[in-house]
């Protein structure tokens, strides 16, 4: 699986978009970008993914490049509740009986 | 949809003691489930992959006689932390995903916080 680039920490205001980016100028054009968050103390939870379109749903947005090799997660109105880690992990879809390897992730503290 | 549930979400046990944590596939039938390690501030690191019927396969690192898996069922995988010392404290968490859909997501536990005194 292509290896993702986040920034390791990032402030958001409550109530503004949060945009957190990540590269990935590996990737091929079989990976997916997927995108997880894991509040403190929790499990990482799901949040979206994408192949090369830009995909929303009812949690965040996904952006990814034509050249696909960087993408953008964007919750649009960010709350108290969505400060977490979240993690940006590239991988082909129907590897599923192979785990998610999960890089340092980028510390997003939504600030009131 | 698919949930993962673990057992229990914190447990405190004394040195040398053994400790069981479960993962629990509720919606569908998981062969294969995966357990990892979070020390704190840390990333989570992958420490085994359970299969259903057969050995887990361990990372590089991780002592099989210590951390044993067992995963005699379809929907439960059991991680045992055997002769627990301290420096085992850390955050247990196990994922798995639904093999019979395509592209889907993996569902994650919420974890169980292991504290050795």
């Amino acid at each position: 699986d292509a290896k993702t680039t986040q920034p390791p920490s990032m402030d958001c205001a409550e109530g503004r978009a949060a945009n957190l980016p990540c590269n990935h100028s590996t990737i091929s054009g079989n990976e997916y970008v997927y995108w997880y968050r894991q509040i403190h103390s929790q499990g990482p939870q799901y949040i979206i993914h994408g192949l090369k379109n830009n995909e929303t749903n009812e949690m965040a947005s996904l952006i990814i490049t034509e050249d696909r090799k960087s993408s953008t997660l964007i919750l649009p109105h960010a709350t108290l509740r969505d400060t977490a880690v979240y993690y940006c992990i590239v991988r082909v879809a129907y590897k599923r009986n192979t785990p998610l390897v999960f890089g340092k992730g980028t510390r997003l503290s939504v600030i009131a | 949809g698919a949930v993962v549930s673990q057992h229990p979400s914190w447990v405190i046990c004394k040195s040398g003691t053994s400790v069981k944590i479960e993962c629990r596939s509720l919606d569908f039938q998981a062969t294969t489930m995966f357990w990892y390690r979070q020390f704190p501030k840390q990333s989570l690191m992958l420490m085994a992959t359970s299969n259903e019927g057969s050995k887990a396969t361990y990372e590089q690192g991780v002592e099989k006689d210590k951390f044993l898996i067992n995963h005699a069922s379809l929907t439960l995988s059991t991680l045992t932390v055997t002769s627990a010392h301290p420096e085992d404290s850390s955050f247990y968490i196990c994922s798995a995903r639904d093999p019979n859909i395509m592209n889907t997501e993996a569902f994650f536990g919420q974890g169980t916080r292991l504290t050795v005194v």
